[in-house]
């Protein structure tokens, strides 16, 4: 079945620095990967849409310029929240469509910002 | 607005006994709706559905879906304590688009 890998699982990181959350498909390729976001007993909500060799789209409400995102290969999605604030700890999960075994996501990251 | 709505969001039953799930949506993109069961981390697949009134069985759980009527609902039968989870839908537009989750129906199973 297709695979995606997701690093780190958790990190704790310090007011004020970024942190590089990484998305692969392992075994497909994917022109297209989601990032998705769940605080405390909620709901998953998508973030945005990474698109392959262009710019990702943002949902509404979500900063482009505090969550960076790039997919530069087939197989590799990249999230960078930078200049991290305790309001960004989060669970941050990404997702892929292979067309075979529908929407499959990462194993999640679990962020805690300090 | 794209919209997904799960009832109850919580329940909490004894184990044998039979649960069902709803779902309903409203979106302007279909391709599929999906069930997830999420615990401690992230979500796990468990169904995807895209044609109406054909079930899809998985061990105790099934669920079906109503295009028309524009709802799913999941069957979990002889509950058990390791069924206890929250249970996401989400419904997806496929390509570009990418998927809109209900809040989940968190489900306790009670020995």
């Amino acid at each position: 079945g297709a695979v995606v890998s997701q690093h780190p699982s958790r990190v704790i990181c310090k007011s004020g620095t970024s942190v590089k959350i990484e998305c692969r498909s392992l075994d497909f390729q994917a022109t297209t990967m989601f990032w998705y976001r769940q605080f405390p007993k909620q709901s998953l909500m998508l973030m945005a849409t990474s698109n392959e060799g262009s710019k990702a789209t943002y949902e509404q409400g979500v900063e482009k310029d505090k969550f960076l995102i790039n997919h530069a290969s087939l197989t590799l999605s990249t999230l960078t929240v930078t200049s991290a604030h305790p309001e960004d700890s989060s669970f941050y999960i990404c997702s892929a469509d292979e067309h075979s075994y529908g929407y499959t996501f990462g194993s999640g990251t679990r962020l805690t910002v300090v | 607005e794209d919209k997904v709505v799960q009832s109850p969001l919580s329940l909490v039953v004894h184990e044998g006994d039979t649960v069902t799930l709803n779902c309903s949506y409203e979106v302007t993109n279909f391709r599929s709706l999906l069930w997830y069961k999420q615990e401690k981390k992230a979500p796990t697949f468990l169904f995807m559905l895209t044609s109406s009134g054909i079930e899809k069985k998985s061990g105790r759980l099934s669920s079906i879906l109503d295009k028309k009527e524009l709802f799913s609902i999941l069957n979990i039968t002889a509950t058990q304590t390791g069924d206890s989870a929250v249970y996401l839908c989400a419904v997806g537009g496929g390509g570009a688009d990418g998927l809109t989750f209900g809040k989940g129906t968190h489900l306790i199973i009670q020995p």
